[in-house]
């Protein structure tokens, strides 16, 4: 079975505050995700990453960055927490064969409140 | 640019019936359809993927069909359970991108 997991299921920070989110993933995959999830929005793309030290910006990636120095990690940085961005965040991975991503993968997710 | 919907956004039915959940999108140009269900709190489990050139995948009491031209895509659950309950959820990988685009999701709720 495939499995991504997540560094924490809560967590509060305060406002200002560098945040950490991690995700890992042990099935090799090339592609990995990261999204936020709000009541009435739906799933938004924040980065999503290919390959090791690649990264591509989503839909809504302001107010963060992304870091994947190893192929099965993922993490999310919030340089400066503003309470906006409290959410619950989803990482994903997913395979891709000649370049096209097949099933993908999900996290438990990480719930965080920005105080 | 791509659009997901899934019509309703919530759906109670009394155990044991057979639903069908919907899902729309604008852009045919996809690789692939993917159903999850989400859990109120927790991530998206993968129930079903549908790639382009296939018309429905079948897992236990579910079955999704895809007809790409339309841009439509049903989840047919059949003799309803009340751990059936949760969201969920519909999403297309759009052709030339690695991003899936997702719906907001049909709220199953089956009552006892």
């Amino acid at each position: 079975d495939v499995k991504v997991t997540q560094s924490s299921r809560y967590l509060v920070k305060r406002t200002g505050e560098k945040v950490f989110l991690e995700c890992v993933q042990d099935m090799d995959h090339e592609n990995m995700f990261w999204y936020r999830q709000d009541p009435g929005l739906g799933l938004r793309l924040i980065y999503f990453s290919y390959d090791v030290k690649m990264k591509e910006k989503g839909d809504i990636p302001e107010g963060y960055s992304v870091s994947r120095e190893k192929k099965e990690r993922f993490s999310l940085i919030l340089e400066s927490a503003s309470t906006n961005q409290t959410s619950m965040y989803l990482c994903a991975s997913t395979p891709s064969i000649g370049g096209i991503s097949y099933e993908q993968y999900f996290g438990p997710g990480t719930r965080l409140t920005v105080t | 640019k791509q659009e997901v919907t899934q019509i309703p956004a919530a759906l109670s039915v009394p155990e044991g019936e057979n639903l069908v959940l919907n899902c729309s999108f604008t852009d045919s140009a996809i690789y692939n359809l993917q159903w999850f269900r989400q859990d109120p709190g927790k991530g998206l489990t993968s129930l079903l993927l549908i790639q382009s050139s296939q018309r429905e995948q079948t897992s236990g009491r579910l079955n999704a069909s895809l007809d790409k031209s339309s841009g439509r895509s049903t989840l047919y659950i059949a003799a309803s359970q009340p751990g059936d309950s949760a969201t969920y959820l519909c999403a297309v990988f759009q052709g030339g991108s690695e991003k899936l685009v997702f719906g907001k999701g049909t709220k199953l709720t089956v009552n006892p």
